[in-house]
């Protein structure tokens, strides 16, 4: 069974830095590209960052680029997400989700999704 | 990078059909066949629905499809049923993201 696990998310001052995880089981991780998606309070869904499943293709969204830096540790079959200099409007709760097809350098869309992790972005 | 465009809510009564309209440009939803939609109740993660435009994962009624004309992409809800209420997001692909639409209520009368 497919298992997507988040932790990491909590209270952070503006400015500040966070590192979210997604603990990922049932599955070959290498295999799959991964993405990071969020959702503010009460608001629509957002594409934050995708990477390859060899990690060596990331790509994000034009707001958090040169902020945030995706990654993944295959030996811990893990994806990490690196948020720093936090602004207000990244308060959202993280889901990562998982490819659906096998192999793809960039994922279009997400057949597996984790509960989720809540970030507040607060003073 | 805005959001693709959806209806904030349609309505149906149990038994009818209801579509929800997905409209972005020939950047995104026109210009390539990488359109999935999600369904997200209320405090639960997102579940993909439908992908590349047309096709249903495994374990999705076949009463919900996908279609797209031009840069519009459709998900139509046959025969409506109470768990079928939730929210709906379209997602596509742009050359180098992800976009998703700013989601639809969908109410079950």
């Amino acid at each position: 069974e497919v298992q997507l696990v988040e932790s990491g998310g909590g209270l952070v001052q503006p400015g500040g830095s966070l590192r979210l995880s997604c603990a990922a089981s049932g599955f070959t991780f290498n295999n799959y590209a991964m993405t990071w998606v969020r959702q503010a309070p009460g608001k629509g869904l957002e594409w934050v960052s995708s990477t390859s499943g060899s990690g060596d293709s990331t790509y994000y969204t034009d707001s958090v680029r040169g902020r945030f830096t995706m990654s993944r540790d295959k030996s811990k079959n893990t994806l990490y997400l690196q948020m720093n200099s936090l602004r207000d409007e990244d308060t959202a709760t993280y889901y990562c989700a998982k490819d659906l097809r096998a192999q793809q350098v960039f994922p279009v869309c997400f057949d597996y999704w984790g509960q989720g992790t809540l970030v507040t972005v607060s003073s | 990078q805005s959001a693709l465009t959806q209806p904030r809510s349609v309505s149906g009564s149990p038994g009818q059909s209801v579509t929800i309209s997905c409209t972005g440009t020939s950047s995104d939803v026109g210009g390539y066949n990488y359109v999935s939609w999600y369904q997200q109740h209320p405090g639960k993660a997102p579940k993909l629905m439908i992908y590349d435009v047309t096709r249903r994962p495994s374990g999705v009624p076949d009463r919900f499809s996908g279609s797209k004309s031009g840069n519009t992409a459709s998900l139509t809800i046959s025969g409506l049923q109470a768990e079928d209420e939730a929210d709906y997001y379209c997602c596509s692909f742009t050359g180098s993201t992800n976009m998703f639409g700013g989601g639809t209520k969908l109410t079950v009368l």
